[in-house]
């Protein structure tokens, strides 16, 4: 079975400290894909990225980055110099075939 | 963009109604997908459509359905709401580009249901 943990149900920060959100998956399959999503206040989620599992090559977006190991099934999300606007719900989430599991969700809150 | 519109944001309604919720996407995505979302338990698929007229069950179908008469919009169905489906309902579409899996997945603002 298909499995995401995001153990970590909410986290707080001061402005401008980094955040690590952590996602661990489960799957006895060889091609997968990984996403995050974001979703503040206003819910709609919006995808961030996708990954497949044959690139380990971690990726970094202004001040985001991500760092896949597929040694520890792990797909985690850092945010540099966090901001205010980066307040919100982060979902991580796999797929290999029609249907994209969710973990449950990290809440960052980033105090001014 | 892609941009995938819910009917309502907020919604009331009493046990026992049938209640609908309308979601129309604008980029001709042949997938579209029904979520609700709750505390604790993060986003779980009600069900989802590759093409007009075809559906299939997600992992939570049970008290619901779903309509797709046209491809740009796809409806679910309380057929007769209990206040175990008061959630956050969300609505999901994606291109058909190479395999279902590997589009991400474009989501509207979300319909909060109240059921009393």
């Amino acid at each position: 079975a298909q499995k995401v943990t995001q153990a970590q149900t909410e986290i707080s920060v001061v402005e401008k400290e980094d955040v690590t959100l952590d996602c661990v998956y489960e799957t006895r399959d060889t091609t997968y894909y990984l996403f995050w999503y974001k979703q503040p206040p206003s819910g709609e989620l919006v995808f961030l990225i996708r990954r497949n599992s044959f690139d380990e090559q971690n990726e970094i977006s202004g001040r985001y980055s991500w760092n896949f190991q597929k040694s520890t099934s792990s797909f985690n999300f850092t945010i540099t110099a966090s901001q205010v606007v980066d307040s919100a719900v982060y979902f991580c989430a796999l797929t290999n075939t029609d249907k994209l599991i969710f973990g449950t969700g990290t809440r960052l809150q980033v105090f001014p | 963009d892609v941009k995938v519109t819910q009917s309502s944001r907020y919604l009331v309604k009493r046990t026992g109604e049938k209640v609908f919720l309308e979601c129309v996407q604008d980029m001709d995505h042949e997938n579209m997908f029904w979520y609700r979302q709750d505390p604790g338990l993060g986003l779980r698929l009600i069900y989802f459509s590759y093409d007009v007229k075809m559906k299939e069950k997600g992992d939570i179908p049970e008290g619901y359905s779903v309509s797709r008469e046209k491809k740009e919009r796809f409806s679910l169905i309380l057929e007769s709401a209990s206040t175990n489906q008061t959630s956050m309902y969300l609505c999901a579409s994606s291109s058909l580009l190479g395999t279902v899996s590997n589009q991400p997945q474009h989501f509207g603002d979300g319909t909060r249901l109240s059921i009393l």
